[in-house]
Order: C-alpha cells, then structure tokens, then sequence
C-alpha cells in the first residue's frame, strides 16, 4: 500500500491554464517534495514542505498537514512545462507517489 | 559540484552480465537512497544508507542486487546475472534531514 497516493495520473492541458495536481499522504511523512522530471531526463527537485505554502515563478506548492494533503499549482501554463510531476514524502526514506503526466499543448 | 553524480548515466549489457553504478551524494549528506524506476512508474525505493549503515532493503532488492556505502561517502550499486527486468533507471538522493538532492540516475538497459 503505497503511503502516497497522488491524482490525477494523467492531464493534458492548453496553453495559459491554470493547474493542479494533488497528493495525499500518510501519518508519519514530516515534510512533502514536489519533483519533476523530463521524458527521459532525471529528476529535479521544485519545492520542498512542511508547512504553509512556497511559490517559484509560476509554481505554486501548498500543505495542508491537518488534512495530510498537498497541491501543485501551475498557473499561465506553458508547453514547456510538459513533463512528470511526482510527489515524495519524507518518513526515513522518501515514498514516491506514482507521478502525474502532464502535456500542455500550445 | 555540489549536486549528487551518477556514473554512467547509461549503460547497455548483455543478459546475464554484471554491472555495477556508482553515486557520489553531496558531500555532507549522511542519508543516501536508491531507487528504481520503470518506464511510466514513479520511482520504487531499493534501498538506503545512514552514513556507512545500510539501514533497509526493499523486497525489490533479490539476491542479485547489492549495494555498499564504504566510509559513508560514495556509495555502489551492483546487479549480478542482469535479467531484461532489471532494465529501468536507477536513482540515487542524498539528503541531510528533509531536504533531498537526485542524482540524473543511471539508465539500464539489458538485452
């Protein structure tokens, strides 16, 4: 049973709209990553959380650690930010969550 | 360079083959994990090191797989009599409390 769970899988989405994607986690994750990662390429660390919220450029990542729930925001979303958007959590090791699909088309 | 390097960043064998990955962390990070990932998959967790303890194996990690962290510093991944499931990319953090760093990982491919 993964202690991760993040929805939705798959998104596609046109150029300039706003974006979520959304994690649910388990007792015992201290602090939430926000990561991504490019067709083939490794993974790049976007935000890092325990609490509140954090923004970067057009990112947006926000926690809720009452409700064990984390959001990715992308807002004017751009082709380029094609690419997995995974959320891992914290416990002694990092638990990944299977990573949502997101295509932006122009 | 203060990030974490994976070496090679690919590598081809043949079945039955042995291959070993290197991961360097970021110097002061006592925390090293490895992962595994396969095409469409969020990364599965094989391992981890506190300093030099290797601390848990996943189930995922047979017999064939081992992995070492001589002195808590580098840390070495090795896959013995490579099976064509063993082709995925193999990750590499390193953290120092929360925060983690990745590795670009080591892409396998066995044919």
């Amino acid at each position: 049973k993964n202690e991760v769970e993040q929805s939705p899988q798959n998104l596609t989405a046109q150029e300039g709209e706003f974006i979520t994607i959304n994690c649910s986690y388990s007792v015992g994750i201290s602090a939430l990553h926000w990561l991504q990662q490019h067709p083939g390429g490794g993974i790049v660390s976007l935000f890092m959380l325990s609490s509140g919220k954090k923004k970067h450029g057009r990112l947006i990542a926000t926690i809720n650690i009452q409700e064990k729930h984390s959001s990715l925001h992308i807002t004017a979303s751009h082709p380029r930010d094609s690419a997995v958007y995974i959320c891992a959590g914290n416990t002694d090791k990092l638990i990944f969550g299977t990573g949502t699909r997101l295509q932006v088309f122009p | 360079d203060t990030g974490v390097s994976q070496d090679p960043r690919h590598k081809i064998t043949k079945r039955g083959q042995n291959v070993t990955f290197r991961c360097d962390p970021i110097s002061e990070h006592n925390r090293l994990y490895w992962y595994r990932q396969t095409l469409g998959q969020g990364p599965e967790f094989l391992t981890y090191f506190q300093n030099e303890a290797q601390l848990e194996k996943s189930r995922l990690l047979s017999d064939r797989f081992s992995a070492e962290r001589p002195k808590g510093s580098f840390s070495t991944l090795e896959i013995q009599r490579t099976e064509q499931g063993d082709s995925a990319m193999y990750l590499c953090a390193s953290s120092w409390g929360a925060e983690a760093f990745f590795g670009q990982g080591t892409r396998l491919t066995v044919v």
